[in-house]
């Protein structure tokens, strides 16, 4: 079974510009997460995708994040413009179901992002 | 409020035992995680309690107290592979979503 999978896996931009993120989650699964860490600060849950819907967005941080997951498989997340604050670590993880389920959330490897 | 607490790093020695304390204030709560995190990879899932009392898993064994607000995970026979940050992730009741602490950054020395 593939993982959960985010390109790119680094990026670097300069400030004002625009980067999309992208997650691919395990096949079959309805729950979709955005996190972030930023650097020497904890995981922190930006937000919740079930199926298409915003289940809970309550961590995005400001307005210029867009995230969408049109027809309910991948997602992205888009930063524009972006700002130096924002770099960090951006995890993606999916779930089958039910609050922890078995085994848990996957979580991808992450998307490194450094603005300059 | 949402407060998530481990210590920052822990040493040990191979095939020594480690035990990494959590406590956890969350204003609901479901269940408690524990991933292994090495570095620039994807966080892995270890375990999940949702009752008191000790699970046990091969090496690892994580134990919830849920009056207490107190978790820790046990980790026996230490690999150097061992090595890696570990995170307490209590589950938000209800919201679906993971309130992750700093994570213990476990060194495993020969």
């Amino acid at each position: 079974e593939a993982g959960v999978t985010q390109f790119p896996s680094h990026s670097v931009i300069e400030k004002g510009q625009t980067v999309t993120l992208r997650c691919d989650p395990i096949s079959g699964h309805d729950n979709l997460y955005w996190y972030r860490r930023v650097m020497g600060k904890e995981i922190k849950f930006l937000l919740h995708f079930v199926k298409e819907s915003k289940q809970d967005e309550s961590g995005m941080p400001n307005n210029r994040f867009l995230a969408e997951r049109t027809g309910g498989t991948y997602s992205t997340l888009k930063v524009q413009p972006a700002e130096l604050e924002d770099s960090g670590v951006y995890f993606c993880a999916s779930s089958q179901g039910d609050q922890g389920a078995p085994d848990g959330y996957t979580f991808g490897s992450g998307t490194r992002l450094t603005v300059v | 409020g949402q407060n998530i607490d481990q210590p920052t790093e822990m040493t040990a020695t191979e095939g020594a035992i480690v035990q990494i304390n959590c406590t956890y204030q969350t204003s609901g709560f479901n269940g408690l995680f524990w991933y292994q995190q090495h570095a620039g990879e994807a966080p892995t899932f270890l375990s999940y309690n949702v009752l008191d009392g000790l699970e046990e898993k091969g090496r690892f064994s994580s134990f919830l107290s849920r009056s207490k607000g107190y978790s820790y995970l046990l980790l026996k026979e230490l690999q150097m592979k061992d090595s890696a940050s570990y995170l307490c992730a209590p589950e938000s009741y209800n919201t679906d979503k993971l309130i992750f602490g700093t994570g213990t950054r476990l060194q495993v020395f020969p």
